[in-house]
């Protein structure tokens, strides 16, 4: 299996642009994580989802943050409008159960200027 | 109050040597405890895990855990470290009743030649 799987890698954007990154979660999995990464604070978890109904959404900071996930293959972060303070790297992560062993994709390094 | 405590946020030690990088857990999470670890620009894999049953826990690359009711602690170890353990390492708790895992702070592990 590939892995988790998150595009791009790299985002460069400027204040007030819409920004959406993307997972693909290892096949078989039911749940899917979103987390944030910054010096400042931490890992943070944002959202996750169990058979792509959002369970948790306590840790999404306002209403510019919004996630979806269509089916089983797929989510979605987006950011809109993004800020400076949004800069961070986002992981997604699966998990086949729930005992907490998730898989971690590589991670998409934000930068908002 | 934090859930999960790491004491250290930098661990600087020299190749062969052991290391223990420390975790406290409080009442607030449940006992099913993980050691993550995170290698320079990618995501967070599991090291270790305790859920149930003995209370040494061995992982992958040497490493190993006690989970410690008592003190509520759940340090690592590794009797001899090389160089490739330079990473940063999370020591996170499944929140009770909940699929959602607390992570620590993080502690730097730097292993000089």
């Amino acid at each position: 299996d590939a892995g988790v799987i998150q595009s791009p890698r790299h985002e460069v954007t400027e204040m007030g642009q819409e920004v959406t990154l993307r997972c693909k979660p290892i096949s078989g999995h039911d749940y899917l994580f979103w987390y944030r990464q910054t010096m400042m604070r931490g890992l943070e978890l944002l959202i996750y989802f169990n058979n792509n109904v959002p369970i948790d959404d306590s840790g999404m900071p306002e209403d510019r943050f919004s996630a979806k996930m269509p089916n089983a293959s797929f989510s979605t972060l987006k950011i809109q409008p993004s800020e400076p303070r949004d800069s961070a790297v986002y992981f997604c992560a699966s998990s086949l159960n729930r005992d907490g062993t998730q898989y971690f994709g590589p991670g998409t390094r934000l930068l908002v200027l | 109050a934090q859930s999960v405590t790491q004491l250290d946020s930098q661990v600087p030690v020299f190749e062969e040597a052991p290391v223990e990088l420390r975790c406290n857990y409080s009442s607030s999470v449940s006992v099913y405890l993980f050691w993550y670890v995170q290698y320079p620009n990618q995501g967070l894999q599991l090291l270790l895990k305790y859920l149930s049953g003995s209370t040494l826990v061995k992982g992958i690359n040497g490493f190993e855990a006690e989970f410690n009711k008592s003190q509520t602690s759940f340090h690592l170890r590794k009797p001899s470290v090389h160089i490739s353990d330079t990473a940063e390492y999370f020591c996170a708790a499944l929140q009770g009743g909940s699929e959602k895992l607390v992570f620590g702070k993080g502690t730097k592990l730097t292993v000089n030649p």
